[in-house]
């Protein structure tokens, strides 16, 4: 299967304990995101990474949250102290980078997600 | 708050009828994406229409967008019970260093009967 992966698929943790959460994107993806979403929402963007450089991350919930893409493949998103209000689906995505040309082309290509429930 | 509304935010419909879901936005897009999620489970990209477009067909998809009145449809003919999932759809705006970031809508949840 060569689509994006996440793992784990679903977490349950206690109040305060952190959580982290993996995203493997499409190989020859550059972009990746991270969502959020809960319950009878729509996704909630989070944050996004050009390679490794994570270039958009004031829409972070707050400073517990923090995502890492070391070598620009796979990416982290690590909860610290978490609540019951962090209990929702966290969602990764991947995109090409557009060429020149191609401006608004720009699919992305969701995971599965993980399932966060905190109690 | 979300960019986009859905409308309706739940639609039950029989098996071989069609189904239209309108979105609404705020603010200028360089596209408009839909999307479908079945319970549970990722999204899957269904259509794109970037802002100089006003109609897009894609097998039994069929995709409008009003610049002036910030508005989309989506309409799904023949439906099938395979159908039944929630619709979302997802704005891209013209935002510097946010790469395409998305902003989704609440999402229609559509039944098909069979």
């Amino acid at each position: 299967d060569t689509g994006v992966s996440q793992n784990p698929r679903h977490k349950i943790t206690k109040r305060g304990q952190n959580v982290t959460f993996r995203c493997d994107p499409i190989s020859e993806h550059n972009r990746l995101y991270w969502y959020r979403q809960t319950l009878g929402q729509g996704p909630e963007f989070l944050t996004y990474f050009q390679n490794e450089a994570q270039l958009e991350k004031s829409r972070l919930l707050s400073d517990r949250f923090s995502a890492e893409r070391p070598k620009g493949s796979f990416s982290t998103l690590e909860i610290q102290r978490t609540e019951q209000g962090d209990s929702a689906m966290y969602l990764c995505a991947s995109s090409p980078t557009v060429r020149a040309g191609l401006a608004g082309w720009s699919e992305q290509f969701f995971g599965p997600g993980t399932r966060l429930t905190v109690l | 708050s979300q960019q986009g509304e859905e409308d309706p935010q739940a639609l039950s419909i029989q098996e071989g009828e069609n189904a239209t879901m309108n979105c609404s936005y705020k603010t200028s897009i360089n596209n408009l994406q839909w999307y479908r999620q079945n319970s549970g489970r990722g999204l899957v990209h269904l259509i794109l229409i970037r802002s100089n477009e006003r109609e897009k067909h894609s097998g039994r998809l069929r995709v409008t967008l009003d610049t002036s009145k910030k508005s989309s449809s989506l309409l799904i003919t023949a439906s099938r019970a395979a159908d039944t999932a929630s619709y979302f759809c997802a704005t891209e705006l013209p935002v510097q260093n946010a790469g395409n970031m998305l902003t989704f809508g609440g999402g229609t949840r559509l039944m098909v009967k069979p």
